[in-house]
């Protein structure tokens, strides 16, 4: 079946350390890929998106994330981690052809220790 | 970036009645707009896709008598919970969406308690 996972409910990591978060997508072609960060009181907020090209793409707030289609990944990485980055983190995708409707992993709650 | 906001933030309604969410787009047209759905510690289920000027589309499962969806203008969107009841008690979250930047731009969602 068709999804997008994200495979780590929960990650903690430490003020400064590196942090990675996981999503894998299974579809028959590759889709646009976005991700997502959604903090309380907010609207989910934009990180960066991918639709074609190079497959490293920045995002806003230190953010990347590296597609590879041999292994149907787009992993978002932060070099150094800010106690403000703890939210939850969701990946998502629009299948080229569906309508604009997004597709949503399961998200990632991330917390950070000071 | 392109601004949604969603009215109101948190409603509290009895059993039985109906309640009305909006959804605007304030510094850019939204020809297409989306509603979400997302339960306590889950992700963003779509309920329906919100055309201007024309009905709004349903994912399966979703009721479309409970759950009325319209889009009158390019900036407003609205959804409607008629006969409210517990178990519609969620977080409601729209979006809209931009055409020419291929992205969605997310309200700030709606939480629905109904007693």
């Amino acid at each position: 079946a068709q999804s997008v996972t994200q495979p780590d409910i929960h990650i903690t990591v430490s003020e400064g350390a590196s942090l990675e978060l996981r999503c894998n997508y299974s579809y028959g072609a590759t889709p646009y890929l976005f991700w997502y960060v959604q903090s309380p009181g907010q609207g989910l907020q934009l990180l960066l998106k991918y639709f074609s090209g190079d497959t490293l793409v920045q995002g806003i707030k230190g953010f990347e994330a590296e597609f590879k289609r041999s292994q149907s990944s787009f992993n978002l990485r932060k070099p150094s981690v800010h106690w403000s980055d703890a939210a939850e983190y969701f990946c998502a995708v629009v299948l080229t052809g569906g309508g604009n409707k997004l597709t949503f992993g399961t998200g990632t709650q991330l917390k950070v220790e000071l | 970036g392109a601004v949604v906001s969603q009215h109101p933030s948190w409603v509290i309604c009895k059993s039985g009645t109906s309640v009305k969410i909006e959804c605007r787009s304030l510094d850019f047209q939204a020809t297409t707009m989306f509603w979400y759905r997302q339960f306590p510690k889950q992700s963003l289920m779509l309920m329906a896709t919100s055309n201007e000027g024309s009905k709004a589309t349903y994912e399966q499962g979703v009721e479309k008598d409970k759950f009325l969806i319209n889009h009158a203008s390019l900036t407003l969107s609205t959804l409607t919970v008629t006969s409210a009841h517990p178990e519609d008690s969620s977080f409601y979250i729209c979006s809209g969406f931009r055409g020419r930047s291929d992205i969605q731009y997310f309200g700030a969602g709606t939480r629905l308690s109904v007693l």
